[in-house]
């Protein structure tokens, strides 16, 4: 079963607007973390941002906010104010109790207009 | 600054000849990690090390092996490369249950 759902292939997102990529997830552990990974054109991964299942309060990284919807099981990235610099593909990622591996996403290939 | 280093970036190799891709990291971590990604998929996971410790993922092919000869250094091996392994290999470490950091990446072309 697929651990991890990214159901937005491509979005389009007008500069200085802000976009939410939705991220929903699987899981029967109590204890887990949500991570969201920027990755441009030039291939690296970048972190971004990481939610704890027991945090208390959704993750903020300046422009970057996850909202943490724990019964809903979702984790939606906002990005605020939107640069040219953000196109890119993002990936949701979720690390379960005890394991140090990753699940992710399929992705989230974001384009931003000028 | 560089914390997680591979190298080459670009490596080009023949089908069936053998390659190695190398991973180092300034950040001390104890695991390090081989995914392997092809266009516009997520990465896969190949195998990760916890210290010494090699973990292997079950769907990883017998072509792909690796090596660890310390903390800092980590080899991706590809013994007899097929066209289906031209990909993007990233390597990562993390210090254990937080989040991963990422090479750069070495895109990998089979001709």
């Amino acid at each position: 079963a697929q651990k991890i759902t990214q159901t937005q292939p491509g979005m389009f997102v007008q500069e200085k607007e802000a976009v939410t990529l939705d991220c929903t997830y699987d899981t029967s552990d109590p204890s887990y973390g949500l991570f969201w990974y920027k990755q441009p054109s030039s291939g690296e991964m970048i972190f971004l941002i990481y939610q704890g299942s027991y945090d208390q309060q959704n993750a903020t990284e300046g422009r970057y906010s996850l909202n943490f919807q724990k019964a809903r099981k979702s984790a939606n990235l906002v990005i605020s104010a939107s640069q040219l610099g953000d196109s890119a593909m993002y990936f949701c990622a979720m690390r379960e109790n005890d394991d140090y591996k990753l699940s992710f996403g399929a992705g989230t290939t974001v384009t931003v207009r000028a | 600054d560089a914390m997680v280093i591979q190298n080459p970036r670009y490596q080009v190799t023949q089908f069936g000849k053998p390659v190695t891709l190398s991973c180092s990291q300034t950040l001390n971590h104890n695991v390090m990690y081989w995914y392997q990604q092809k266009s516009s998929q997520a990465p896969k996971l190949l195998f990760h090390y916890y210290d010494k410790d090699f973990n292997n993922e079950a769907d990883t092919p017998d072509n792909f092996q690796s090596r660890r000869p310390n903390t800092s250094f980590c080899f991706l091996d590809i013994r007899s490369p097929g066209l289906g392994d031209a990909a993007m290999y990233l390597c990562a470490t993390s210090s254990g249950r937080g989040e991963q950091f990422f090479g750069p990446g070495t895109r990998l072309t089979v001709l």
